[in-house]
């Protein structure tokens, strides 16, 4: 399945750098999620896009940006990280938000992030 | 709050038959997926139960039961290949989606 793509796959970045993730859909969906994952928990939803409005922001630290410039884009700009922000960064396209219960949501390889 | 569990990990042995539970408790009921995500790659949809029943699809089937707040996955003829992390998620009132936290299962020859 290469319809949601995402760069780099991994990353390792200082507390003090500046970095951007993307991820692209090719599958013609009009909503985009950015998710953290952590070893052992829930994935956990950060950021959600319908037709790139953000609708969506999970009490998530102003230290990750997300931007939608289109329905196909998605990105997340990272700054001055703390070593707990290491996790795996999936983001994912459904064909609507709030679609009904069935609307799959399809998901990219992910970003490996260390952050040192 | 809203509660998704599921065993943290499972063995089993090539060529059987494992079943993976999954319990929960949310606000609001409109559906519950199945993911597998193998180490290092994105999860990929397995199964979406929203009815109480059976679905079977090929050596996978998925359960569901409303009145328990119960689902489970079903695989047989275990491959090697079925090594992988298995997640549940269901969708709640406000058609957002509540994770587990995966059963990794380990197939041994």
């Amino acid at each position: 399945e290469t319809g949601v793509t995402q760069t780099p796959r991994h990353l390792v970045m200082g507390m003090t750098n500046k970095k951007s993730l993307k991820c692209e859909q090719h599958l013609g969906h009009n909503a985009m999620y950015w998710y953290k994952q952590s070893a052992k928990k829930p994935l956990e939803l950060m950021f959600v896009y319908s037709l790139e409005e953000r609708v969506e922001n999970n009490s998530v630290p102003s230290r990750f940006s997300p931007e939608c410039p289109n329905s196909s884009h998605l990105f997340l700009h990272l700054h001055t990280l703390q070593p707990e922000d290491s996790a795996l960064y999936l983001c994912a396209s459904s064909q609507e938000l709030g679609g009904g219960g069935s609307d799959t949501q399809y998901f990219g390889p992910g970003t490996r992030l260390t952050v040192l | 709050g809203q509660n998704i569990d599921q065993p943290t990990e499972m063995t089993a042995t090539e060529g059987a038959i494992v079943q993976i539970n999954c319990t929960y408790q949310t606000s609001g009921f409109n559906g519950l997926f199945w993911y597998q995500q193998h180490a290092g790659e994105a999860p990929t949809f397995l199964s979406y139960n929203v009815l109480d029943g059976l679905e079977e699809k090929g050596r996978f089937s998925s359960f569901l039961s409303r009145s328990k707040g119960y689902s489970y996955l079903l695989l047989k003829e275990l491959q090697m290949k079925d090594s992988a992390s298995y997640l549940c998620a269901v969708v709640d009132s406000n058609y957002q989606l509540i994770w587990g936290a995966g059963t990794k299962l380990i197939i041994k020859p």
